[in-house]
């Protein structure tokens, strides 16, 4: 069974800090990783995307990294201010038609001024 | 161009009762989606559309029907509301362009609370 597993479930920082959120998945056969941000009571918004070949991709002060290898990737948010307190979801697609996406559970983050 | 909408945004029902959510895109695109967030867990899809006039099950449809009678429009019915189904629903679109990164837009959800 296809599977998302995000670490930690929820965390507090400073504003100013950096953090790194981590993703571990086993989905097969993979095409793309992604990163949502889901702020509180809206949609998920994509943040970035990955494919195969690709291990790191940046949007602004977010940077995903992803080892195909070890079935593995973060998201790292440099100088967090208070608009990143959001849910961050790591999101894997199999690469099948339909492009079935399998949801890791989210990692709650809330930057504390 | 307002992207993903649904309505309604809340609804309370009692168990037994029926409702439809629905979602309408501008997007012109052409798969469409229907998933359900719960407390802790990730968005698990309940029925897609890969056209107007088609509809196909996900992970979790029982309980659930869908109609994708116009491009635009992906409507979710319940017919027999369940507490179980108490949950927040995300309506997505994206288009046919057959690239792999093709990205799923999200609209807003609707909590639904089954009592």
């Amino acid at each position: 069974k296809n599977q998302v597993e995000q670490s930690p479930q929820s965390l507090i920082i400073l504003e100013g800090k950096n953090c790194t959120l981590q993703c571990n998945y086993t989905v097969s056969p993979f095409s793309n990783l992604r990163w949502y941000k889901q702020d509180t009571g809206r949609g998920p918004v994509s943040l970035t995307i990955m494919t195969f070949s690709e291990n790191t991709k940046s949007n602004g002060r977010y940077t995903a990294t992803l080892d195909a290898d070890t079935k593995q990737s973060s998201l790292h948010i440099t100088a967090s201010q208070l608009s990143d307190s959001a849910s961050y979801i790591c999101v894997v697609s199999a690469g099948n038609a339909g492009n079935m996406l399998t949801f890791g559970g989210g990692t709650r983050l809330m930057v504390k001024p | 161009n307002a992207g993903v909408t649904q309505t309604p945004k809340f609804r309370v029902l009692k168990t037994g009762q029926s409702m439809t959510l629905l979602c309408a895109q501008d997007m012109n695109h052409e798969y469409m989606y229907w998933y359900r967030q719960d407390p802790g867990m990730g968005l698990r899809l309940i029925h897609y559309s890969v056209g107007e006039g088609t509809t196909a099950k996900g992970e979790v449809p029982d309980g659930y029907n869908v109609s994708r009678l116009k491009k635009q429009n992906f409507l979710l019915g319940l017919e027999s509301a369940a507490p179980s189904q108490t949950s927040v629903y995300f309506c997505a679109s994206r288009p046919l362009t057959g690239g792999i990164t093709d990205t799923q837009y999200f609209g807003p959800g609707t909590r639904l609370t089954v009592l």
